[in-house]
C-alpha cells in the first residue's frame, strides 16, 4: 500500500467548494489513473496519464479536472460538485499501461 | 467489443469452505489476466496475474486457472476465512491496449 498514496483519505465538502485530490506513487511507474467507485458499484476509470500526457478522458464531466505535472504525482481538481459524485476516488498506477496496475488506498468524498 | 463478465455476482458461505469465482472474457487480442480483491472502501490489491502460456498460479488459499481457448478464468479459494470477504475483481489487459476491468463478485464468509 505504501506504493501509491492518496490524500485526504476521507473529503467532506459543499457543492460550492473547491477541492483537491492528491496521489504520489513511489514505483517508478510511467502510467497513472484516476478510477471512481459508487456504492456498491465497479470501478469506473475516469481518467489516464501516460508519461505526463492525458491519453484517455471517459467522458468525465468538466468539474473534475486532472492534472498530472510529474510521472510520480497525479492530481484530481473538483469543482461545484453534485451529491452523486459522492464515491469513493482511487488513483493507481503501472508500469505501461496495460501492465499491472497497482493501487492507492482511495479518497472517500462526500458532497453535500 | 473487449467485455469482461464475473459470476456469480455475490456469494455468501460459510467459513472454512472452498467457493469458487468465474470471469469470461472476450478481449482480444489477450494479454494477461488479474485478479484483485478489494476490502470494503480501500483499494484493489492484486492477486494473482497469468499470461497466455500459463494456465494455473496459486497466492497461498487462492488459485487461479486460466484456459485461454474458451477465454474463461477461475478463482478458486480454499479453506475461507472471514477476512477472505471482499469484492474479487476480474480484470483482463489486450495487447498493447486498454485494461478491461470486471464488475466484481462480492464475497461474504459468515462464521
Amino acid at each position: 500500500e505504501t506504493g501509491v498514496t492518496q490524500t485526504p483519505r476521507h473529503l467532506v465538502m459543499g457543492m460550492t467548494n473547491k477541492k483537491s485530490l492528491k496521489c504520489e506513487q513511489h514505483l517508478g511507474h510511467n502510467a497513472m489513473y484516476w478510477y471512481k467507485q459508487s456504492a456498491k458499484k465497479p470501478l469506473e476509470l475516469m481518467f489516464v496519464y501516460s508519461l505526463e500526457e492525458r491519453v484517455e478522458n471517459n467522458s468525465v464531466p468538466s468539474r473534475f479536472s486532472p492534472e498530472c505535472p510529474n510521472s510520480s504525482h497525479l492530481f484530481l481538481h473538483l469543482h461545484t460538485l453534485q451529491p452523486e459524485d459522492s464515491a469513493l476516488y482511487l488513483c493507481a498506477s503501472s508500469q505501461e499501461q496495460e501492465f499491472e496496475q497497482y493501487f492507492g488506498p482511495g479518497t472517500r468524498l462526500t458532497v453535500t | 467489443k473487449n467485455q469482461v463478465e464475473q459470476s456469480p455476482q455475490s456469494l455468501i458461505i460459510l467459513e472454512g469452505k472452498n467457493c469458487t469465482l468465474q470471469c469470461n472474457y472476450t478481449v482480444s487480442p489477450f494479454s494477461n489476466l488479474r485478479w484483485y480483491k478489494q476490502d470494503t472502501g480501500r483499494g484493489p490489491v492484486s492477486l494473482t496475474i497469468m499470461t497466455f502460456s500459463e494456465n494455473t498460479k496459486s497466492n497461498g488459499r487462492y488459485t487461479a486457472t486460466l484456459d485461454a481457448d474458451t477465454k474463461q478464468s477461475s478463482l478458486h479459494i480454499t479453506a475461507s476465512q472471514l477476512s477472505d470477504s471482499a469484492s474479487y475483481i476480474c480484470v483482463v489487459s489486450a495487447l498493447y491496449d486498454k485494461v478491461i476491468f470486471g464488475p466484481g463478485t462480492s464475497l461474504s464468509v459468515i462464521p
